[in-house]
């Protein structure tokens, strides 16, 4: 069974204060890892990695994969109070669509 | 519609109620998807729909839970005779399984908040 473990569950920071979130997945036919941002509503899309090393970047946020060691992290950098939210990673399978979730990240970030 | 949408946004059921969860996706996204979400954790895959065909069941957590889609547009997820450990929040999503299972852009729904009682 897909397994996605996310770390720390819970983060406050201050505003301007760079963060890392990790997530951690063992998968048996892996195809891509999606992270996503959840406020008190629907969870946005932010990135999808598939290759190793190639880092994806959006603004104040990017997110990197490596594949041998079944790992993606999230940085977020000057961060904002707008930024607060639940971070989640998922991965996907190579034999379907659906998506397999970690508990997530809940990220605060104090003015 | 410009995005997925779900009615109710809360619904109370007292234990041993029926409810009826509704998602509209977004207009010509063929796939769907039910996703359950507990207080304090990631969404958990209930069901998946290509069109009307139900393709993945295997996360319904047991058989008082029935999904359909009868053409391939708005999906109903059904619990029956509701019980406390169903409270959560149940999220759909969709994407068109063309260029979107590309960028791996699934579209959520704001969920409906089910509290049984």
């Amino acid at each position: 069974e897909d397994k996605v473990v996310q770390s720390p569950l819970s983060l406050v920071v201050h505003e301007g204060d760079t963060v890392t979130l990790n997530c951690s997945y063992e998968v048996t036919n892996f195809r891509s890892l999606l992270w996503y941002k959840q406020e008190k509503k629907a969870p946005t899309f932010l990135f999808m990695l598939t290759s190793s090393g190639i880092e994806k970047k959006s603004g104040r946020l990017s997110s990197i994969l490596d594949k041998k060691e079944l790992f993606s992290i999230l940085n977020i950098t000057a961060t904002q109070t707008g930024d607060s939210a639940i971070y989640l990673c998922a991965v996907r399978e190579t034999s379907g669509s659906r998506l397999t979730f970690g508990e997530g990240t809940q990220l605060t970030v104090n003015p | 519609g410009a995005g997925v949408s779900q009615s109710p946004r809360y619904k109370v059921a007292k234990r041993g109620q029926d409810v009826a969860l509704r998602c509209d996706p977004i207009s010509g996204h063929v796939s769907l998807f039910w996703y359950q979400q507990a207080l304090g954790q990631g969404p958990e895959f209930l069901t998946y729909f290509q069109n009307e065909a139900q393709l993945d069941k295997s996360g319904l957590p047991s058989d008082r839970f029935f999904a359909e889609r009868p053409e391939g547009s708005v999906s109903t997820l059904k619990i029956q005779r509701t019980q406390q450990e169903d409270s959560a929040v149940y999220l759909c999503a969709t994407l068109d399984s063309r260029g979107r299972i590309l960028t791996g852009e699934l579209f959520f729904g704001e969920g409906s908040r089910l509290t049984v009682l």
